[in-house]
């Protein structure tokens, strides 16, 4: 049973636009959302999150929102650079679940100059 | 670099035997947490560890698999009479809280049983 779901396998993207990468989830009891970023035979690298109190989120280029009542939410990536081009990893944590986090397949996002 | 450090980063062992990973968590985190990803897929969830106590092991084969956080050195992650569906990346992850916090993740050892 997948709790979260990341429906996309792959994006690609012109240098510059918008990346949209999307996240659904089951759960209505998860309270944290989390982005990770992975390059090939690297670990995952924390990138942004957001709590189930808010709405969004905003660091620098990233930006995650969270639709609650869709159970769904996103992280848009602008500008997009080459250096983006990674498999992107939405997470969420149970609040029964001692901190552990859920992960959806991923998607990989190409960014093309 | 107070990173997750993780070794080896590359284990290779023939079916029967043992593999040992061990894993450093960032300085001043107590929480350790082991995850794996079998090829294609996310990650997966193994074990949760603060020092010297197993707090959830819901994600960890019922056999062979077993994981340590003592009170000096790193954790372990130990598996007994690796089979070929072993093989994968194993990750470790920490986080100075259990909960709302990011966890950090180390490089990552990958299992290749032969």
């Amino acid at each position: 049973d997948q709790q979260v779901k990341q429906n996309s396998p792959s994006l690609s993207v012109q240098e510059g636009r918008i990346s949209i990468l999307n996240c659904d989830y089951t759960n209505s009891m998860f309270d944290y959302f989390l982005w990770y970023k992975k390059y090939p035979a690297e670990g995952p690298t924390f990138l942004i999150s957001i709590s189930s109190i808010k709405d969004k989120n905003e660091d620098g280029r990233f930006t995650v929102f969270l639709n609650k009542s869709a159970k769904h939410l996103s992280l848009h990536i602008v500008p997009s650079q080459p250096g983006d081009s990674a498999v992107y990893f939405c997470a969420a944590t149970d609040p029964l679940g001692a901190g552990k986090l859920i992960f959806g397949q991923g998607t990989t996002l190409q960014v093309k100059p | 670099n107070a990173g997750v450090m993780q070794n080896p980063r590359h284990l290779v062992r023939r079916r029967g035997q043992e593999a040992r990973l061990r894993c450093s968590p960032m300085k001043g985190h107590s929480h350790v947490y082991w995850y794996r990803q079998l090829p294609e897929e996310g990650l997966k969830f193994m074990v949760y560890l603060q020092k010297e106590n197993i707090i959830d092991e819901s994600g960890m084969p019922k056999e062979r698999f077993s994981a340590e956080f003592p009170k000096e050195g790193p954790s372990i992650l130990r598996i007994q009479q690796v089979v070929r569906g072993d093989s994968a990346a194993y990750f470790c992850a920490s986080s100075p809280s259990g909960s709302n916090q990011p966890q950090h993740f180390g490089d990552g050892t990958r299992l290749s049983i032969l």
